[in-house]
């Protein structure tokens, strides 16, 4: 089964701030990975798909890139809005896995 | 507007089953794979089970294989989840959510979530 490491697990920046987030894979997975943003009590939304596709919807702030086993997640001009736990999870073979997250807080 | 409505959560003592129910509309049901996902308390996310848009095929996580059964009734625009043999360790809300591109085994992305139903396992 593959394995998604997330890094790092917490991070503290301001609003304005650019944040990057990465996502391991244990192996190749090529593009085949999602990123999501999930918020108290709410279901996970989507953000990324195919590594480095933007959801409909989502703001141009949000990017993705990487392919095989290493990813990042990049939150250009941090809104007050943003500050949630982030996902990742691989879609390239069952079963599908989802990386432990990276909560991203206020400074 | 795509909707997802999980039902069925509650609470249960361990060794003993519950049916999850997923009410899906807004989109084409039959066209879709649909997957299920759940979330310990203060936990991360774990996948669970997908069925194929045409129930022909069915993947389970080892976590759940041989307890859990995954359907569902393109008539009543419904998706199942069957929990038999529940554990204090499945406690966890759960989701369900649609499958969008891909080729069922790869690529696609579970666009569309719902808002969860709360399942406790507990003597």
């Amino acid at each position: 089964d593959i394995q998604l490491t997330q890094s790092p697990s917490f991070l503290s920046a301001s609003v304005g701030d650019s944040v990057t987030i990465t996502c391991r894979a244990s192996q190749g997975i090529s593009s085949y990975l999602l990123w999501y943003q999930q918020k108290p009590g709410k279901a996970p939304k989507l953000l990324i798909y195919a590594a480095s596709s933007l959801q409909s919807g989502v703001p141009s702030r949000f990017s993705g890139s990487g392919s095989g086993t290493e990813f990042t997640l990049t939150i250009s001009r941090l809104q007050p809005e943003d500050f949630a736990t982030y996902y990742c999870q691989h879609v390239n073979n069952f079963p599908y896995s989802f990386g432990p997250g990276t909560k991203v807080d206020i400074k | 507007q795509v909707q997802l409505v999980e039902s069925g959560g509650g609470v249960v003592q361990p060794g003993r089953s519950l049916r999850l129910s997923c009410a899906a509309s807004g989109f084409i049901f039959r066209n879709n794979g649909m997957h299920w996902v759940r979330q310990a308390p203060g936990k991360g996310l774990e996948w669970l089970a997908v069925v194929w848009y045409d129930g022909s095929k069915k993947y389970y996580a080892d976590s759940v294989k041989g307890r859990f059964s995954i359907s569902r009734d393109d008539f009543k625009n419904t998706l199942y989840l069957q929990m038999n043999d529940l554990r204090v360790e499945d406690t966890a809300v759960y989701f369900c959510a649609r499958l969008e591109g891909g080729d069922g085994y790869k690529g696609g992305a579970l666009d569309y979530w719902g808002q969860g139903t709360l399942v406790t396992v507990s003597s």
